[in-house]
């Protein structure tokens, strides 16, 4: 079982551009969540979705959208990047069983010039 | 407002025993999480509690108390490879997961 797959790994971006981080899990989890991470900072939520064709803001939503047409995927996309938006990138997703607890892809690190 | 406060960094020896504080305030809550993340790798759980008392689970133990808002992580019998951040984490009203900063042990031999 895979879990979570995030991918790319890693990205450069140049300023302006556009781009898409992908999400995909195989747990059959409902909800999901997009993270960023930065140093000092905790985990910082940017959107997040309940159940597949539903989505909600987080704390940070600016500037990014998403998508869930799905159950399994979950899409991040940057319209037109900022440096700002330099950071660690997590996917998550809860199960109902047990605690409830998030379960993390292995995260892309953006880099925005 | 919501906040969740742990230590930065905090510093320990192989073989001892560390205690992480967690204080929190938020809108609800629906339980308490601690995370383990190493560097450059994704957050993994550790522990949960949702009533008061201890949890144990192997070398690792969370304590919770509702009404002082307050939580600590507690490593026994260090290892080297305890040398991560963890992070502390509240579930709020809408099962949303706030999170602290995270403290950074650093393990010495």
């Amino acid at each position: 079982t895979a879990g979570i797959t995030q991918a790319p790994t890693s990205q450069i971006l140049a300023a302006g551009r556009s781009m898409t981080l992908r999400c995909t899990q195989d747990m059959r989890h409902n909800a999901m969540y997009w993270y960023r991470q930065d140093l000092g900072l905790g985990l910082r939520l940017i959107h997040y979705s309940n159940t597949a064709g539903t989505t909600g803001k987080g704390e940070v939503p600016d500037g990014y959208s998403v998508s869930r047409a799905n159950t399994d995927d979950f899409p991040l996309t940057l319209a037109s990047a900022v440096p700002s938006q330099t950071s660690v990138y997590f996917c998550a997703s809860r199960g109902t069983s047990g605690p409830g607890e998030q379960f993390f892809g292995p995260g892309t690190r953006l880099t925005v010039l | 407002g919501q906040n969740i406060d742990q230590p930065t960094e905090m510093t320990a020896t192989e073989g001892a025993i560390v205690q992480i504080n967690c204080t929190y305030q938020t809108s609800g809550f629906n339980g308490l999480f601690w995370y383990q993340q190493h560097a450059g790798e994704a957050p993994t759980f550790l522990s949960y509690n949702v009533l008061d008392g201890l949890e144990e689970k192997g070398r690792f133990s969370s304590f919770l108390s509702r009404s002082k808002g307050y939580s600590y992580l507690l490593l026994k019998e260090l290892q080297m490879k305890d040398s991560a951040s963890y992070l502390c984490a509240v579930m709020d009203s809408n099962y949303q997961l706030i999170w602290g900063a995270g403290t950074k042990l650093i393990i010495k031999p």
